[in-house]
């Protein structure tokens, strides 16, 4: 089992609140990713690491801002969340191989 | 454009027996494809991963194979337990950037049933 951790698991938080979302990898992964997957349908790249101090936004457009500043650590954050950021949100990272493992999910509930 | 398509979108089947999901994409340059178990409220798991060269690749029960001519590749389950009631999500790599850009399917929705 993959060395990745998101936490919390699951959030159910009011319109307008800001939110961090957790995810950590133990494996010393440079790439590092976070999705956004809604019931029934594909996972959508919001953001993307190469590694300490890099950033970049994915295919979907994301109102979410994203931090690293260890290679270990890969926040994701909502500064005013809306009901439309329901979804679940996974975070990944990537081996030199190639392999890409994945955390197992923050499910998010704006109300 | 480049897409991964998965059918069916969702299979019952019972206990103990076999069935097969198929994977159709248009990705382009083509680097890998891999196959994805995913439980319900957690995060993917891979299954297998088949370069260019490779028509099929086994893991326990899963057999997945790979036509690259044809750009299809099937995942088969053999003897269905409970636990393989799950998502099963293909994922296609391409070669064009440095990224290493994945596309990923819908999935199919597997349930076994005693």
């Amino acid at each position: 089992e993959a060395d990745i951790y998101q936490t919390p698991r699951y959030l159910v938080i009011g319109t307008g609140k800001k939110i961090t979302l957790e995810c950590s990898q133990t494996m010393g992964h440079d790439k590092m990713y976070w999705y956004q997957q809604d019931p029934g349908m594909e996972l959508h790249l919001i953001h993307y690491s190469y590694g300490v101090n890099s950033t970049e936004k994915g295919d979907l457009s994301s109102e979410s801002t994203v931090s690293r500043i260890r290679t270990e650590h890969f926040p994701l954050t909502l500064e005013s969340a809306r009901p439309s950021h329901t979804s679940q949100y996974l975070c990944a990272s990537r081996s030199t191989g190639g392999e890409q493992y994945f955390g197992p999910g923050t499910r998010l509930t704006v109300t | 454009k480049n897409q991964v398509e998965q059918s069916p979108q969702s299979l019952i089947i019972l206990e103990g027996k076999n069935c097969t999901l198929q994977c159709n994409y248009t990705v382009s340059p083509f680097s890998n494809l891999r196959w994805y178990k995913q439980d319900t409220g957690r995060g993917p798991v891979s299954l297998t991963i088949m370069t260019f060269s490779e028509n099929t690749k086994s893991n326990g029960r899963y057999t997945a194979t790979l036509d690259a001519d044809t750009k299809q590749s099937s995942l088969h389950i053999t003897a269905s337990q409970l636990s393989d009631s799950a998502s099963y999500i293909c994922v296609v790599s391409d070669r064009g950037s440095t990224l290493g850009r994945l596309y990923f399917g819908r999935g199919t929705q597997l349930t076994v049933w005693p």
